[in-house]
């Protein structure tokens, strides 16, 4: 069964302009992790920001913020001042108490001059 | 600290032949991890260890997959009898169990393309 739901495949945004990546997930575990992974065209898999179940607040780390609605099972990536260098896919994880990560299928961004 | 390290980055076969990819996590880190990874998809879990203990294999994985991490450090990825629909990009990353924010490292693949 599908865990993780990214539900964009694609999007344009404007340099400068702030974008919101949609994240849902699926579990009746207490605890689990939430992950946002950033791919570029080169390949590599990059960490961008962390939420775990319990914490009462939104991650954030540097222009990333993580909207986490935890009634609504939803885990929302917020880029701020979007950067040419944004441009990538952007994938949207959970790691499940024994420790496996799923993934979702990604939203592929392009952020336009 | 090297990060993940994955042999070879590239590997054309036939079909038929079999194929093996390692994977040398980070050093003192106790999980390793494989994914496949096709055009426009997000990584798909194929198995994961903790220690040298394969602790899941995914459903949908065939049984020509095997995956071994004989002494809790590096891990192979054996494809038996390999078909044109194996052809993806082998992902393994690796974490540490007990960091507050456990997340995955990811080395820069394998890709594999099956003729």
């Amino acid at each position: 069964a599908q865990k993780i739901t990214q539900t964009q495949p694609g999007m344009f945004v404007q340099e400068k302009e702030a974008v919101t990546l949609d994240c849902t997930y699926d579990t009746s575990d207490p605890s689990y992790g939430l992950f946002w992974y950033k791919q570029p065209s080169s390949g590599e898999m990059i960490f961008l920001i962390y939420q775990g179940s319990y914490d009462q607040q939104n991650a954030t780390e540097g222009r990333y913020s993580l909207n986490f609605q935890k009634a609504r099972k939803s885990a929302n990536l917020v880029i701020s001042a979007s950067q040419l260098g944004d441009s990538a896919m952007y994938f949207c994880a959970m790691r499940e108490p024994r420790g496996k990560f799923q993934f979702g299928a990604g939203t592929q961004v392009v952020v336009t001059p | 600290d090297t990060g993940v390290s994955q042999d070879p980055r590239h590997k054309i076969t036939k079909r038929g032949q079999n194929v093996t990819f390692r994977c040398d996590p980070i050093s003192e880190h106790n999980r390793l991890y494989w994914y496949r990874q096709t055009l426009g998809q997000g990584p798909e879990f194929l198995t994961y260890f903790q220690n040298e203990a394969q602790l899941e294999k995914s459903r949908l994985l065939s049984d020509r997959f095997s995956a071994e991490r004989p002494k809790g450090s590096f891990s192979t990825l054996e494809i038996q009898r390999t078909e044109q629909g194996d052809s993806a990009m082998y992902l393994c990353a690796s974490s540490y169990l007990g960091a507050t924010n456990e997340k995955l490292f990811f080395g820069s693949g394998t890709q594999l393309s099956v003729l």
